[in-house]
């Protein structure tokens, strides 16, 4: 069936460092791809998406590509802040979104 | 999008209690979902709630334990019964509003079961 693998975390970077957490996909057809965030104490919130292949979703200095050649779809982000540590997840579309396991992000000062 | 609101926003339940958690959307949408949450994991998916016919259950949830209601376009209802600790988790609704499959969340309930 359709799955989501996530790189584990947690992840710990400086202020105004580089991200990226890795996102790779198993699935029939074509899926759309989405990353969530959540923040502490907080619901989930639609971060970006890509609807097909070679698609490029940006949100809040925060870029995906939909790579369907590698089958993934990798978070990237040119420089954190510390309002960014929040959980993100990776998902894809199929009669619901499943989710990959999340990826925890501490940004410090 | 959609605003989506859920109450309670938490609770602290007995066990063998039960606990009805209420979802209402600020618009008319087909599809809501249930999520459990549960601590330091992923989201699991517990069924899909149509207006105007029986929810369909994921694998693993069974409709005794997580019986669920959808009146109307905007509200539905999830009750978690016979309550054990195992049952401690955030538990999200959902509405899927284009056919993209584009997801939007409430804050989620955090439930609490001693």
């Amino acid at each position: 069936g359709d799955s989501v693998t996530q790189m584990e975390g947690p992840v710990t970077l400086s202020e105004e460092a580089f991200l990226t957490i890795n996102c790779t996909y198993t699935a029939t057809g074509y899926p759309s791809l989405f990353w969530y965030v959540q923040y502490p104490g907080e619901g989930l919130q639609l971060l970006l998406k890509a609807t097909k292949a070679d698609d490029k979703g940006s949100n809040k200095g925060f870029e995906a590509t939909y790579r369907k050649e590698t089958t993934s779809f990798h978070l990237e982000k040119g420089s954190v802040q510390v309002s960014d540590s929040a959980v993100y997840f990776c998902a894809l579309s199929g009669y619901a979104l499943n989710f990959g396991k999340g990826t925890s992000l501490l940004v410090t000062p | 999008s959609a605003v989506i609101s859920q109450k309670p926003s938490r609770d602290i339940c007995q066990r063998g209690t039960s606990l009805t958690i209420q979802c209402q959307v600020d618009s008319q949408v087909t599809m809501m979902f249930w999520y459990r949450q549960q601590p330091g994991q992923s989201l699991t998916l517990i069924a899909t709630a149509n207006q105007g016919s029986e929810a369909t259950y994921e694998s693993g949830f069974v409709i005794d334990k997580f019986p669920i209601s959808r009146p109307n376009l905007t509200f539905s209802t999830l009750t978690v019964s016979n309550l054990s600790p195992e049952d401690s988790s955030i538990y999200l609704c959902s509405v899927d509003v284009t056919p993209l499959k584009e997801q939007y969340f409430g804050p989620g309930t955090r439930l609490t079961v001693t």
